[in-house]
């Protein structure tokens, strides 16, 4: 088993959608997270960096981790074109597989 | 500052010839990984260093990857031989600590064995 989960899609929606990615898990020493995004040919780079439980919120960007069930989340609000990019989540150094978003004009 | 920077970006050899790729981290950071991507097995962490010592190499997959960290602003990751199923995209990043830090990467090289 992966020490991080992730659905690799591929995610296609409409400009304007709510985009909810998710991950999960296994080692419940993990305290930090970070979403990463990575255009075509190009490096990831970082998005959102959490620690603990809860919410963070960086413009239309929110990312949430629940460690009672060992779930890390990332929404996108009002979703643009621009935003078609492949999302990892990560923990210190193990990252997910990815999941590719493609938003649609 | 420039970011960390990898060469070359592109790099096409043949099977059993010997390749090596290098990295250049950010200036200040004191770890520095070194990642492979496939769409079979996404980012892969293959081996990190810290202040320049390896910390970790249990991702190398075999006796064939060699990586070096000669000095804090410089690290090459060698393959000898090189074999078809090497080909993929290997990622430098660095990091100010080894462990819970926000890791910046390069772009890449894409490395194609034919």
């Amino acid at each position: 088993q992966k020490e991080v989960e992730q659905d690799p899609g591929p995610l296609s929606v409409p400009e304007g959608a709510i985009v909810s990615l998710n991950c999960t898990y296994s080692n419940s020493a993990f305290q930090y997270f970070m979403w990463y995004r990575q255009y075509s040919r190009k490096g990831p780079e970082l998005l959102m960096y959490t620690y603990s439980s809860g919410n963070k919120e960086d413009g239309r960007f929110t990312a949430q981790v629940d460690k009672s069930s060992k779930y890390i989340s990332l929404f996108i609000r009002d979703s643009q074109p621009s935003d078609s990019a492949t999302y990892l989540c990560a923990n210190d150094m193990r990252f997910g597989a990815g999941t590719r978003l493609t938003v649609k004009p | 500052d420039a970011g960390v920077i990898q060469s070359p970006r592109h790099e096409v050899t043949e099977m059993g010839q010997e390749v090596t790729l290098r990295c250049k981290p950010i200036s200040g950071h004191n770890s520095l990984f070194w990642y492979r991507q496939t769409m079979m097995r996404g980012l892969e962490l293959l081996i990190y260093f810290n202040n320049n010592v390896p910390i970790d190499d249990s991702g190398m997959p075999e006796d064939r990857f060699s990586a070096k960290m000669p000095n804090a602003s410089f690290s090459t990751l060698k393959i000898q031989p090189s074999e078809p199923r090497d080909s993929a995209v290997y990622f430098c990043a660095s990091s100010l600590a080894a462990t819970n830090e926000k890791l910046f990467f390069g772009s890449g090289t894409q490395l194609s064995v034919l």
